[in-house]
C-alpha cells in the first residue's frame, strides 16, 4: 500500500467544522482512500472511503483533490465524542480482504 | 448485529509467563486479523486468516507467538514466553472480504501488560 502523510495532532472547538488533511502523492490510479478512527480505549472503526469523487455519509465527508494526491476528511460539527486518532489509509481496488496498513494518524482533540 | 468479541479485556503477567487471547469475529466473516498496537503507534498486523487457513503471518514473531483458527470461526493468539516489549493492545478484526473497499471491523482489544 502507498504511503500517506498526516499531521500528528490537531485541535478543534466543539461544534465547529474540522478539516483533517492527508497527503498521498504516490497514490496509484486504482487506490481507494479510506479513513478509520480510533476512539480512546477502542478498536479502530470505519469512517468513510472514496476513489475520485467527494463522498458524504452520516459521519463525515471526504473531499478528494482533483489530482488525487491529497484528501481531506471533514467533520461538519465536531463533538467531544469525535476526539480520536484518525487514520488515512490507501487500499488497492482489488484489496478485498487485504489488511489495513496503519500509520500514526492524526490525534484530534476537541475543546468544549 | 454483534461486533467482534475479544477476551480478556485486560491482562497483567510477569515476563516469561504465557498468555492467550480469544476472538469471536462477526458471524459469516471469513477473514480474521490479529493486530498488535504499542502505545502511541498505529496497529501492526501480526497474522491474517482466511477461514481456517493462514494468509499472512510474516510479521508474527513465531519463536514466541502462535495463533490458530481451527474451525474457521473463533481464534486464539498465544504468547509464550512473554517479554516486556510485548506490552501492547492486541486487536482482533474481521471482514467479509468479498469486495474491494470492504469494511474491516475491530474488537475493543485485549490490553496486555508484561511486568
Amino acid at each position: 500500500d502507498a504511503k500517506t502523510t498526516q499531521p500528528n495532532s490537531m485541535e478543534s472547538n466543539e461544534e465547529e467544522p474540522v478539516h483533517l488533511p492527508c497527503n498521498h502523492s504516490t497514490i496509484s490510479g486504482t487506490d481507494y482512500i479510506h479513513w478509520y478512527r480510533q476512539l480512546p480505549s477502542q478498536g479502530p472503526e470505519y469512517v468513510i472511503h472514496g476513489l475520485t469523487s467527494n463522498v458524504n455519509n452520516r459521519m463525515a465527508s471526504l473531499a478528494i483533490a482533483e489530482d488525487r494526491k491529497s484528501s481531506t476528511l471533514i467533520l461538519h460539527r465536531a463533538t467531544l465524542r469525535d476526539a480520536a486518532v484518525y487514520y488515512c489509509i490507501l487500499r488497492g481496488w482489488n484489496s478485498g480482504n487485504t489488511p489495513l496498513v496503519f500509520g500514526k494518524g492524526t490525534r484530534l482533540s476537541v475543546i468544549a | 448485529e454483534a461486533g467482534v468479541a475479544q477476551s480478556p479485556r485486560y491482562k497483567i503477567i510477569e515476563k516469561r509467563q504465557s498468555v492467550a487471547f480469544w476472538c469471536n469475529p462477526i458471524s459469516g466473516h471469513a477473514t480474521l486479523y490479529w493486530y498488535q498496537q504499542i502505545l502511541g503507534q498505529g496497529p501492526k498486523l501480526l497474522i491474517q486468516f482466511q477461514n481456517n487457513g493462514v494468509v499472512d503471518d510474516s510479521q508474527l514473531p513465531k519463536d514466541r507467538f502462535s495463533a490458530e483458527r481451527l474451525k474457521g470461526v473463533d481464534s486464539t493468539l498465544k504468547i509464550q514466553p512473554a517479554k516486556l516489549e510485548d506490552s501492547a493492545v492486541y486487536l482482533c478484526a474481521s471482514s467479509a472480504g468479498r469486495t474491494s473497499g470492504n469494511t474491516i471491523y475491530f474488537g475493543e482489544g485485549s490490553w496486555l501488560t508484561v511486568v
